[in-house]
């Protein structure tokens, strides 16, 4: 079956400007989660959905940073007035409840480049 | 808080000997355990996880694992590497949901 996708695989914008980056879970998965790579680094939590709400959302750096789920499936991570240091891969994960025994299943990421 | 230590960056094993990577974890209880391997281009694999129960947990692609509270250590093994086995590895504990990831061991496989 699928597992889950993430676009753009690569963008790259400018200081100041927004972006958002899209995530399409595993079907059935209620659980989605953001997480950031840096480079030399492990991901890093950013926040964890549970259906169409925002149950945890402690790992999101500042409030340039916002996610939505709005049905329950796709998520969009949007970043506004993006800055140099938001360089990084954003990973996507989605799992079949939100117990810390799922798996969580991850996409390739998207490389996000402020120049 | 809890963290997530690897202590090589990098390791160079010849194909065919057998590799060892090193994680310490420090929580106030036993989280869950988990071993990802990330692949150029491609997105985290879970390789095995340990929840309780026997302490010797066998994966995916003939690794395996060892958990010892005492030492708070969950290291990962195989006794003979392949060339596909070059790739980034990851430790991570999960006391919940929300997964908490070392900076990873990066393996070099040496023909």
């Amino acid at each position: 079956g699928a597992g889950v996708s993430q676009t753009p695989s690569n963008k790259v914008t400018e200081k100041g400007k927004y972006v958002e980056l899209r995530c399409d879970p595993i079907s059935g998965h209620t659980a989605l989660y953001w997480y950031r790579q840096s480079l030399g680094q492990g991901p890093e939590f950013l926040i964890y959905f549970q259906g169409t709400g925002a149950a945890d959302d402690s790992g999101l750096p500042n409030d340039r940073f916002f996610a939505v789920r709005p049905e329950g499936s796709v998520s969009t991570l949007k970043i506004q007035r993006t800055e140099r240091g938001d360089s990084a891969v954003y990973l996507c994960a989605s799992s079949l409840t939100g117990l810390a025994n799922n798996e969580q299943f991850f996409g390739p990421g998207t490389r996000l480049t402020v120049l | 808080a809890q963290s997530v230590t690897q202590p090589d960056i990098h390791i160079t094993v010849s194909e065919g000997a057998s590799l060892e990577l090193r994680c310490n974890y420090s929580y106030g209880a036993t989280p869950y355990l988990f071993w990802y391997v990330q692949s150029p281009g491609q997105g985290l694999q879970l390789l095995l996880k340990y929840f309780s129960g026997d302490t010797l947990v066998q994966g995916i692609k003939g690794f395996e694992a060892e958990f010892k509270r005492s030492q708070s250590s969950f290291n990962l093994r195989k006794p003979s590497v392949h060339w596909s086995d070059a790739a980034e590895y990851f430790c991570a504990v999960a006391p919940d949901y929300k997964l908490s990831f070392g900076a990873g061991t990066t393996v070099t496989v040496r023909a």
